[in-house]
């Protein structure tokens, strides 16, 4: 049965970098039929996707695809040999206060067929 | 970014009834790239349909999905008490995802 689990601090103080890893059993993140993602969710609101990574066969590092609106500061990356993956979002500011899931998606259908539980941040100081 | 906009934002109807969401997407989206959610206080959502009409593993047969371009809804024909809960859907286009603001489907 596939898992994933979000991890990382759940208090950031404004203009720090967030930094989560989501760690993935019962499947691996160098499964080249799947990409590897994560959505926000500010308290009370919608979902957000933030960005994308696939591994694919052609590269250690992956490749990734973002949100144009968050784009110039996220970045995210993966570790097959630990089956996990992560975010990293610079200038943290309070409107990025948010549960942060990380989710598998399938590629020929762009859904996401399994999430994390999903981890809060707070950005405060 | 095309923009999906959820119709009604909250959607009061008794168990037995029959509910139907609507999703409009500000441009037109692939019917292979459209999917349903159903999210629960607390949790995170859960893969309903994929493909417009493709039910995921497990989801019962009261839930479908249909529509075309930029109209789409999910029908649940008869409700049961687990089924209210706050529902999205999500759009692949142009290289991005977005979702709906969601509908929430509450007990009269």
């Amino acid at each position: 049965q596939l898992q994933l689990q979000e991890s990382g601090p759940g208090l950031v103080k404004p203009s720090e970098t967030l930094s989560l890893t989501c760690s993935v059993s019962g499947d691996s993140v160098s499964n080249s039929r799947y990409y590897w993602g994560w959505i926000r969710q500010p308290p009370g609101r919608g979902l957000e996707w933030i960005g994308s990574i696939y591994y694919g066969t052609s590269s250690y590092s992956g490749t990734t695809y973002y949100s144009a609106s968050l784009k110039s500061r996220v970045t995210i990356s993966i570790d097959a040999s630990k089956n996990q993956f992560y975010l990293k979002l610079s200038s943290e500011t309070a409107a990025d206060t948010a549960v942060y899931f990380c989710a598998r998606h399938y590629p020929v259908t762009h859904s996401f067929d399994y999430w994390g539980q999903g981890v809060l941040v707070t950005v405060s100081s | 970014e095309i923009v999906l906009t959820q119709s009604p934002g909250t959607l009061s109807l008794s168990p037995g009834e029959r509910a139907t969401l609507s999703c409009r997407a500000s441009q037109s989206v692939s019917r292979t790239y459209l999917a349903w959610y159903q999210q629960k206080p607390g949790q995170a959502p859960r893969l309903l349909i994929s493909g417009t009409s493709n039910r995921a593993t497990g989801i019962p047969d009261r839930f479908s999905g249909s529509g075309s371009e930029t109209d789409f809804t999910l029908t649940i024909s008869r409700l049961e008490p687990e089924d209210f809960a706050v529902y999205y859907c999500q759009q692949y286009g142009n290289s991005a995802y977005t979702f709906g603001q969601g509908t929430k489907l509450e007990i009269k």
